[in-house]
């Protein structure tokens, strides 16, 4: 079955960086697209951007330009999110989510969350 | 950027109603409009997608509608894990965004 397993949870201090995880098992990892969704506390789900998993071609929302590296490693079928020079505002549960791109597109699967807090 | 927006915030219904959450769109997206279901502690849930296609495993008392800018979510019957917040989601071109959800309770 498809799933989605997400690193654990991270404590980091302000200006440090994080890198978080995203393995992919049960289905040909090239043939969906990987986004990263997050949640900070008490608000709602905000994009952060994507990546081709067939080319490796990242793509990121503009407010994170600059700020986040999204990546691959097709060899272990696993995406990851790095975020440099965390804020405060960074502190949020983190999301991958497979899309699902054959004429509709939509999150299908995702991951379990990650918890990053950015302590100051 | 495509925004899109949702009404109301938050909502409270008895079990067994029925009710109706709106999304609309900044632009026309066609139908490439998805609702998820969000719960604490878990990961966002798809429960339709291009605006009407019900995913495998929703009960049918989930429905969507609409076109262009202008979608509903409407839950019949409504049962108490229901409760959650509701996000339509637009899928019509990089980059993508979610309407600010709809918290859902239940009296």
């Amino acid at each position: 079955q498809v799933q989605l397993v997400q690193s654990g949870s991270e404590l980091k201090n302000l200006g440090a960086s994080v890198k978080i995880s995203c393995k992919a098992s049960g289905y040909t990892f090239r043939n969906y697209g990987m986004h990263w969704v997050r949640q900070a506390p008490g608000l709602g789900l905000e994009w952060m951007g994507w990546i081709s998993t067939l080319s490796g071609n990242p793509t990121s929302a503009q407010g994170f330009k600059g700020r986040i590296v999204l990546s691959l490693d097709k060899s272990v079928d696993t995406a990851y999110l790095e975020i440099i020079s965390l804020r405060p505002d960074d502190t949020a549960i983190y999301y991958c989510a497979r899309e699902y791109g054959a004429g509709a597109y939509y999150f299908d699967y995702w991951g379990q969350g990650t918890a990053v807090t950015v302590s100051s | 950027d495509i925004q899109m927006t949702q009404s109301p915030s938050s909502l409270s219904a008895s079990i067994g109603d029925s009710v109706t959450i709106t999304c609309r769109s900044s632009q026309t997206i066609s139908n490439y409009l998805n609702w998820y279901q969000h719960k604490p502690g878990k990961a966002p849930k798809l429960l339709i997608s291009s605006a009407s296609a019900l995913q495998s495993g929703v009960p049918s008392r989930f429905t969507g509608s609409g076109s262009g800018t202008h979608f509903t979510l409407t839950i019949t019957s409504l049962q108490r894990e229901d409760l959650g917040v509701y996000y339509c989601q637009h899928t019509y071109g990089i980059p993508y965004s979610f309407g600010q959800g709809t918290k859902l309770e239940i009296k």
